[in-house]
């Protein structure tokens, strides 16, 4: 069974500051991508990530896939209470019986103060 | 909108009772999964289905059916459901079937069991 741990479970920063949220796992991935949750809706997209060390910026989000394809992080500069949520990592394996499955990690929630 | 729907938005039933969630996927996405969100399980993947047919099966019980229909519509049915039941049950879909092809999630269904 692939799993997918993240940490930390929660963080809670003020508005401005500097963060990272880890995802790790023992088994190797196709590709990783991140979602952000509000509460009563769906996860939204923010990225995947598909190359061993790849690095990817969304404004002030950086991704970045491990070499070995087995972890990834997610660092936000300059948080702003807009960034509060739940993040989710989710792992997925090009192929066989698991086809379209993700595994996703336990979840970041997110607190940004003003 | 990620353009993916789901209904009900909100069901509360009672233990042993039998419900169907339905889903309608982005237009133009071939590939339906379902997922369950618990406090204490985080996001499970359930099953997937492309253009109709199963593709991947993940922690489904075996009170829990799927199906897609010809009209890319698909619906999850859950039987003699118990207390544990009670979770947020998203819908997402993607072009093609492997994880390759990005996932956009629906709102949700909030099934409540009492």
């Amino acid at each position: 069974t692939q799993l997918l741990e993240q940490s930390p479970q929660f963080l809670s920063i003020q508005e401005g500051e500097n963060l990272t949220v880890y995802c790790n796992s023992s088994s190797v991935f196709s590709s990783l991508q991140w979602y952000r949750q509000e509460p009563g809706e769906g996860p939204v997209l923010l990225v995947t990530v598909v190359t061993g060390g790849e690095v990817k910026k969304l404004k002030r989000l950086t991704f970045q896939f491990g070499d070995a394809r087995k972890d990834s992080s997610l660092h936000i500069t300059a948080a702003q209470p807009g960034d509060t949520g739940l993040y989710l990592c989710a792992g997925g394996n090009a192929g066989g019986t698991s086809y379209g499955k993700l595994t996703f990690g336990q979840g970041t929630i997110l607190t940004v103060h003003p | 909108d990620s353009g993916v729907t789901q209904t009900p938005k909100h069901l509360i039933t009672a233990t042993g009772q039998r419900v169907t969630l339905r889903c309608s996927p982005r237009s133009g996405d071939l590939s339906v999964y379902w997922y369950q969100q618990s406090l204490d399980q985080g996001l499970q993947f359930l099953i997937q289905y492309y253009n109709g047919e199963e593709r991947a099966k993940g922690n489904i019980l075996e009170r829990f059916s799927a199906q897609q229909f010809p009209d890319l519509h698909s619906e999850l049915n859950l039987s003699s459901l118990e207390l544990g039941d009670s979770a947020l049950y998203f819908c997402a879909s993607s072009v093609g079937p492997g994880v390759a092809y990005e996932q956009y999630f629906g709102p949700g269904t909030r099934l409540t069991v009492t």
